[in-house]
């Protein structure tokens, strides 16, 4: 089964709202990865957490990383229309150059 | 930020004929790529990891005669989709990890092409 599991599965609020997004995971990881993808195209990288590290900013997004319980949360703040699109979550195994492994994303719509 | 080049965006075929995806990165180097493969809604799903100047490596289940990776530079990998039939129909996305030293990690994060929606009738 995938490493990461992401949920909800869909999510919609309104405009302005924040949004909340979880993602569990199942093994030991070197680091977690969230990123986004519009309908339709390439998934573009939003913020990378290491497992030594437990909360993470850039912008509007707040990341955090609880490896006792193997999870991670995505905070997107102050919503806009645009943040619209699927949000996946993926983990890195212990070692250099491993792969990542998506989880099954969550849909975001975030209403006008 | 760093830029991965897919092409085509998109294409028909008709059955049995091969189809040729190329990903570039086009302002670094890549080791190595990885091809995913997505279904509508649904996660990636890793197919194989392209090495440059190497045999790719292909995850459990994907018929490496069935989907040929070459990865002849440090800035081109192509996969090739031999005698496509109908259940081969998806999107397929490559990616490509920074191999210049730019990203602060070994597992660093994936610049990601467009993808490349096919659509074998």
């Amino acid at each position: 089964s995938q490493q990461g599991e992401e949920d909800p599965q869909a999510l919609s609020i309104q405009e302005g709202e924040n949004a909340t997004m979880n993602c569990s995971y199942k093994t030991s990881i070197n680091n977690l990865q969230w990123y986004r993808q519009n309908s339709g195209r390439g998934l573009v990288h939003l913020i990378l957490i290491r497992s030594n590290e437990r909360e993470k900013h850039s912008g509007r997004l707040r990341v955090t990383l609880d490896t006792s319980k193997k999870s991670s949360s995505l905070l997107i703040t102050a919503s806009r229309a645009a943040d619209t699109a699927s949000y996946f979550c993926a983990t890195a195994l212990t070692g250099a150059n491993s792969k990542l492994t998506f989880g099954k994303g969550i849909t975001l719509s975030v209403r006008p | 930020g760093a830029v991965v080049s897919q092409h085509p965006s998109r294409v028909i075929c008709k059955s049995g004929t091969s189809v040729k995806i190329e990903c570039r990165s086009l302002d670094f180097q890549a080791t190595t790529m990885f091809w995913y493969r997505q279904f509508p809604k649904q996660s990636l799903m890793l197919m194989a990891t392209s090495n440059e100047g190497s045999k790719a490596t292909y995850e459990q289940g994907v018929e490496k005669d069935k989907f040929l990776i070459n990865h002849a530079s440090l800035t081109l990998s192509t996969l090739t989709v031999t005698s496509a039939h109908p259940e081969d129909s998806s999107f397929y996305i490559c990616s490509a990890r920074d191999s210049t030293g730019r990203s602060t990690s070994n597992t660093g994060e994936l610049f990601f092409g467009e993808g490349s929606r096919l659509t074998v009738l």
